[in-house]
C-alpha cells in the first residue's frame, strides 16, 4: 500500500533563517507531487506541483522553492523565511487517471508540517 | 488562486441531524471532489463527482453537482460527533491535474 511521510511535524524558526521540509512517498512510482499551504482558518493554497523528477511548476511567486531530486521525494525550501511564511504545509501525491477517472487526480495528503516564523 | 467558495463557513448541529454544505466555483471543471480535515491533520478524500454526473452517494454522504449553476452540495445524513471536522471542495480543470481548494466549512456536531 502507498504511504506518504512528511517531516518535521512542527518547526519554529526565526525570521531570516532557512527552511527545508521533506516529503516522501512509498509504494508507487512516478506520482504527481504537490505542496500546499494553509493559513490559520483558511483554505489551501497550491504552492508547487511536480509531474516528474526535476519538473516543478510554481503557482505563487514567493521566497519559497521546491525540488524533486528523486522520483518519490519532494522538498520545500527557503533561503530566508518571512513572518508571512508561517502556516500549515501539506504535501500530497496523486496518480493521474486514478481509479479509472479520466483526468481526475485524487490527492492523498501527508500529516502536515506546522511552521511558525518568529 | 481560490476557485471554490464554501457556504456556510461554519455549521453547528446536533447529533442525528443532517448537515448540508455548499460549494460554488467559477470556471469549467472536469471533476469536483470533497475532502475532510480533522483539526491539525492532513486532508482525507471523501468523494469525487465528474462533470457529467449529477449525484453520487457513498455511505452517509450524498454529493450533487449542477454545472449550469457551477455549484455542488455535500449532504451528511444522520450526523455523528465524529463527523466534526472541516470540509473542503476542490475542483479539477480539463487542462491538468491541479486541484484548487475552497475555503472550507467548519462542521461541529454536538452529542
Amino acid at each position: 500500500s502507498q504511504t506518504i511521510h512528511q517531516w518535521p511535524a512542527t518547526l519554529v524558526q526565526p525570521v531570516g533563517s532557512p527552511l527545508s521540509l521533506e516529503c516522501t512517498v512509498e509504494g508507487t512510482s512516478n506520482p504527481n507531487l504537490y505542496w500546499y499551504r494553509q493559513a490559520a482558518g483558511r483554505g489551501l493554497q497550491l504552492l508547487f506541483y511536480s509531474v516528474g523528477i526535476g519538473q516543478i511548476s510554481s503557482e505563487v511567486p514567493q521566497n519559497l522553492s521546491a525540488s524533486r531530486p528523486q522520483d518519490r521525494q519532494f522538498i520545500l525550501s527557503s533561503k530566508k523565511l518571512l513572518l508571512s511564511d508561517s502556516g500549515f504545509y501539506l504535501c500530497a501525491w496523486s496518480v493521474t487517471r486514478d481509479r479509472g477517472f479520466s483526468g481526475a487526480n485524487v490527492l492523498t495528503f501527508g500529516a502536515g508540517s506546522r511552521l511558525t516564523v518568529l | 488562486s481560490q476557485q471554490g467558495e464554501e457556504d456556510p463557513q461554519a455549521l453547528s448541529i446536533q447529533e442525528g441531524e443532517n448537515a448540508t454544505m455548499n460549494c460554488s466555483y467559477k470556471t469549467s471543471i472536469n471533476n469536483l471532489q470533497w475532502y475532510r480535515q480533522n483539526s491539525g491533520r492532513g486532508l482525507v478524500h471523501l468523494i469525487l463527482i465528474r462533470s457529467n454526473e449529477r449525484e453520487k452517494h457513498s455511505g452517509r454522504l450524498r454529493v450533487t453537482l449542477d454545472t449550469s449553476k457551477k455549484s455542488s452540495s455535500l449532504l451528511i445524513t444522520a450526523s455523528r460527533a465524529a463527523d466534526t471536522a472541516s470540509y473542503f471542495c476542490a475542483t479539477g480543470s480539463h487542462w491538468g491535474g491541479k486541484l484548487i481548494f475552497g475555503q472550507g466549512t467548519e462542521l461541529s456536531v454536538k452529542p
